[in-house]
């Protein structure tokens, strides 16, 4: 199968400082990736889609301000949590198809974000 | 939109026997129906998937069924091993996105 890869896997950081979580498709390029958000024992949350070379689709409820995503290349999309507070300490998961729909999605390994 | 939900809950098994997973949906008009697992502290995995065009799909273990006029599709692994253990979850298609069911949390006993 295709591969996201997804980086840091953890990261702690104080509160009130922004964290950067990059996804990368590594055998094919992706002109939409999602990025997902989990708590634990929880399903995956659909958080927004990342559109590359356009502006990301935030979900309802879903902060722009506070969850930038940046989709510069065709194999790159980054997530930074602005101003980070312990309340958005979560898991989180980007994914992406090679065939740039919804359908055969890969996942990332996920960032296990704390926030202290 | 799309609604999916998942049962059960949690599921226990002793290695060797059966395990089903359950999913309903409301959107008559999706047609791709993946399963995932989950292993703790990972990212989910694409197990299996099925189009609305078949009714069953088969890969070794693992088998996916499709009951389109009842809106829903299950989970079926045979011959269960330890494992097999994680969480599962179904998933729906909503216009270009997943809607992913609640989750199974599957243990495999020796």
């Amino acid at each position: 199968g295709a591969v996201v890869s997804q980086h840091p896997s953890w990261v702690i950081c104080k509160s009130g400082t922004s964290v950067k979580i990059e996804c990368r498709s590594l055998d094919f390029q992706a002109t939409t990736m999602f990025w997902y958000r989990q708590f634990p024992k929880q399903s995956l949350m659909l958080m927004a889609t990342s559109n590359e070379g356009s502006k990301a689709t935030y979900e309802q409820g879903v902060e722009k301000d506070k969850f930038l995503i940046n989709h510069a290349s065709l194999t790159l999309s980054t997530l930074t949590v602005t101003s980070a507070h312990p309340e958005d300490s979560s898991f989180y998961i980007c994914s992406a198809s090679p065939g740039g729909r919804n359908e055969k999605l890969f996942f990332g390994s996920g960032t296990q974000l704390s926030v202290l | 939109g799309e609604n999916v939900e998942q049962h059960p809950s949690t599921l226990s098994v002793q290695e060797g026997d059966s395990a089903v997973i359950k999913c309903t949906y409301s959107d008559s008009a999706s047609n791709y129906f993946p399963w995932y697992k989950q292993e703790l502290g990972k990212g989910p995995q694409l197990i299996i998937d099925i189009r609305s065009n078949v009714g069953e799909k088969k890969d070794q273990r693992i088998a996916v069924t499709l009951n389109k006029t009842a809106k829903h599709f299950s989970l079926h692994i045979t011959e269960t091993q330890p494992e097999d253990s994680a969480v599962y979850f179904c998933a729906a298609p909503l216009t270009d996105k997943l809607i992913f069911g609640t989750g199974t949390r599957l243990q495999v006993f020796p």
